[in-house]
C-alpha cells in the first residue's frame, strides 16, 4: 500500500521569506502523481500543485515551486515569497496512474505565516 | 469556489441514528469522491462514483454507503453512528475518472455525533 510521510506537522516562515515544506512517500509503482493541497481555516480543499513522475522537470505555479526527487521518494514544496492568505494546512498526496484510484494524503503541515 | 456543493454544512445528531449527506458535483463533472477528514485518521479516501457505478472503494465502514444518481449528485449515508464518526466529510469531483484528473473538493460537511 502507498503511504504518504510529512515529518513536519508545523512550521512558520517570516512574510516574504522562502519556506520548504516536507513530504516522502512510499510506493512501488513507476508511474503515479504527486499533490499539494492547501486547506486554509475555511476548510475547503484547494489544489496548489501537481507532478507527475514521469516528468522530471519539477512543476512551478507562480510562488509555488516543488522538488521532486523519484529515487529518494521525496516530493518537498517551496512557497517564495510567503504572504499571510499562504497561512493553511498543507497536505502532500498521492495518486496513483490508474484509473479510479484515490488520493492518499500525508498528515498535513501546519504553515504560519508570521508578518 | 470549487462548483462542488454539499449540504448540509453542519449537522449534530446522536449515536445510534442515521444521516445523509449530500453532495452536487461541478457541471460537467461525472466522477465524485468522498473523504473523511477526522483527528485521528486524517484525511481518508472512502468512496468513488463514475458517472452511476462505482468506481474505486477505499476504507468505508460497512455501515456507510454511497450512490450517485442518474442526475451525478452523490449522496453519502451514514447509519448506526457512533462517536467516532464525528468528522469533516469531504466530497470532491472531477471530469472524468482518470488520475491526472484535478479533484475539486466541496466545502464538506462537519458531522458531529453525541
Amino acid at each position: 500500500a502507498q503511504t504518504v510521510t510529512q515529518s513536519q506537522p508545523e512550521m512558520s516562515v517570516q512574510e516574504a521569506e522562502t519556506v520548504t515544506l516536507s513530504c516522502t512517500y512510499d510506493t512501488s509503482e513507476s508511474d503515479y502523481y504527486l499533490f499539494w493541497y492547501k486547506q486554509p481555516p475555511s476548510r475547503q480543499m484547494i489544489l496548489v500543485i501537481r507532478q507527475e513522475a514521469y516528468k522530471q522537470q519539477n512543476a512551478t505555479e507562480n510562488r509555488f515551486s516543488v522538488n521532486f526527487q523519484k529515487a529518494a521518494k521525496s516530493f518537498s514544496l517551496k512557497i517564495s515569497d510567503s504572504q499571510l492568505g499562504d497561512a493553511a494546512m498543507y497536505f502532500c498526496a498521492y495518486r496513483r496512474k490508474t484509473s479510479g484510484s484515490r488520493l492518499t494524503f500525508g498528515e498535513g503541515t501546519q504553515l504560519t505565516v508570521n508578518p | 469556489d470549487s462548483g462542488v456543493t454539499q449540504t448540509p454544512k453542519h449537522l449534530i445528531t446522536a449515536t445510534g441514528q442515521r444521516v445523509t449527506l449530500r453532495c452536487s458535483p461541478r457541471s460537467g463533472d461525472l466522477s465524485v469522491y468522498w473523504y473523511q477528514q477526522s483527528l485521528d485518521q486524517g484525511l481518508q479516501f472512502l468512496i468513488q462514483y463514475y458517472n452511476g457505478e462505482e468506481r474505486a472503494k477505499g476504507n468505508i465502514l460497512e455501515r456507510f454507503s454511497a450512490q450517485q444518481f442518474p442526475d451525478l449528485h452523490s449522496e453519502l449515508n451514514l447509519s448506526s453512528l457512533e462517536l467516532g464518526d464525528s468528522a469533516l466529510y469531504f466530497c470532491a469531483s472531477s471530469e472524468g475518472a482518470g488520475a491526472l484528473e484535478t479533484q475539486y473538493f466541496g466545502p464538506g460537511t462537519r458531522l458531529l455525533v453525541l
